[in-house]
């Protein structure tokens, strides 16, 4: 399977723990982005990376938040001290950037007691 | 504000039956509109993409419409399926290719019945 892999698809933490997401995008996409999606909602913009320059944060993004792609292929999205209001699922893309098409992973969903 | 408006929320009908989406927007300067399909639990799968000057795309039983004039697209489903059964989202884009513009819909949820 050559498409966005996420890893893991669940999570289930509790409140004030950490967590990390992976995001492994298509090879040779230059292009990441980290979208959030709760419940009847459609995804909401996190943040973006070309190559491992994290170039737009979304105001959502709060200092909990961090993100790396630290040699522009695979990423990592980490909630420090999670809150309840950080259950929902984090999607990944990826694009060549060549065209405006983004390939979205299955997403990890994360449920925070 | 730029804003994406979907109709209806949820949608049912039989398998077999044709179903037509709305979304209407106000973004601006437009880029490109884009229909997603998105199975529960999953990521979404782009359905079509069209810019400014194309006003209808089909991607097999799935035909969208744009009419940029009055900010307005459908996507219309022929001969339903059981595996259509998933919420699909309008996607529009004001940037043409950064990553803060585009604007989601919050998708329509449609069930198909055997």
């Amino acid at each position: 399977d050559t498409g966005v892999s996420q890893d893991p698809r669940h999570k289930i933490t509790k409140r004030g723990q950490n967590v990390t997401f992976r995001c492994d995008p298509i090879s040779e996409h230059n292009r990441l982005y980290w979208y959030r999606q709760t419940l009847g909602q459609g995804p909401e913009f996190l943040t973006y990376f070309q190559n491992e320059a994290q170039l737009e944060k979304s105001r959502l993004l709060s200092d909990r938040f961090s993100a790396e792609r630290p040699k522009g292929s695979f990423s990592t999205l980490e909630i420090q001290r999670t809150e309840q209001g950080d259950s929902a699922m984090y999607l990944c893309a990826s694009s060549s950037g060549v065209g405006p098409e983004q390939f979205f992973g299955p997403g990890t969903r994360l449920t925070v007691l | 504000k730029n804003q994406v408006e979907q109709s209806p929320q949820s949608l049912i009908i039989l398998e077999g039956k044709n179903c037509t989406l709305q979304c209407n927007y106000t973004v601006s300067p437009f880029s490109n509109l884009r229909w997603y399909k998105q199975d529960t639990g999953r990521g979404p799968v782009s359905l079509t993409i069209m810019t400014f000057s194309e006003n209808t795309k089909s991607n097999g039983r799935y035909t969208a419409t744009l009419d940029a004039d009055t900010k307005q697209s459908s996507l219309h489903i022929t001969a339903s399926q059981l595996s259509d059964s998933a919420s699909y989202i309008c996607v529009v884009s004001d940037s043409g290719g950064g990553a803060d513009g585009l604007t989601f819909g919050k998708g329509t949820h449609l069930i198909i019945q055997p």
